[in-house]
């Protein structure tokens, strides 16, 4: 059974900064793309991040770019996602989901539940 | 950055109804276009990719459709377990994109 369980989560000052980790299971965790998505209470989908299978390609969206970063560790099943200088607007339920074995072409099926990043003072 | 525009943003139907979702897009991205069901408290459920190929388990009520820049998500016969709120996620370029959801509710 495939399985994505984030952790790293919590309540951070605006400027600190968090390490998400997403750990995986139930597949051949280095054939697969891996995405971020977050949802800020109330809102919609919002991609974050993602990278390949051996970290040469990893993408962004505009708002986070300088200031997350995302890896793997494919001998740990693991990603992370290395969250700097925290904004409130960074406050969302993050969900780490696995893409394909090709191309750059989005979550699909399998998600995490989601950990909760709250940025306030 | 390519938009994604879903519309409406609420609709309201009853059990039985004929529901359909439109999705539009900034710019062409073919059929790079996936549909996304999600329900309050849980993870988004991946219904449809490439425009109008079914994930395996999704029932056949559902389909969608659409190329370039304008797509649809169809429910044939709006059923007890499809209230919930529907997103389009474009897959034409490396930067994703889902539109801002469209939340089906009970009439």
């Amino acid at each position: 059974e495939v399985q994505l369980v984030e952790s790293g989560g919590g309540l951070v000052q605006p400027g600190g900064s968090l390490r998400l980790s997403c750990a995986a299971s139930g597949f051949t965790f280095s054939s697969y793309w891996i995405y971020w998505v977050r949802q800020a209470p109330g809102e919609g989908l919002e991609w974050v991040a993602n990278i390949n299978q051996d970290e040469s390609k990893k993408y962004y969206v505009d708002s986070v770019k300088g200031r997350f970063t995302i890896s793997r560790d494919n001998a740990k099943n693991s990603v992370f996602l290395q969250m700097n200088s925290l904004r409130a607007e960074d406050t969302a339920l993050y969900y780490c989901a696995r893409g394909s074995q090709g191309s750059n072409d989005g979550p699909g099926g399998y998600w995490g539940q989601g950990t909760l990043v709250t940025v306030s003072s | 950055d390519i938009q994604m525009t879903q519309s409406p943003s609420t609709l309201s139907a009853s059990v039985g109804d004929r529901v359909t979702i439109t999705c539009r897009a900034s710019q062409s991205i073919s059929t790079w276009l996936a549909w996304y069901q999600q329900k309050p408290g849980k993870p988004p459920k991946f219904l449809i990719y490439r425009a109008s190929i079914l994930e395996s388990g999704v029932p056949s009520r559902f389909s969608g459709s659409g190329s370039g820049t304008e797509f649809t998500l169809t429910i044939s016969s709006l059923q007890p377990d499809d209230f919930a709120t529907y997103y389009c996620q474009q897959y034409n370029s490396y930067s994703l994109t889902f539109g801002g959801g469209t939340k089906v509710e009970i009439k």
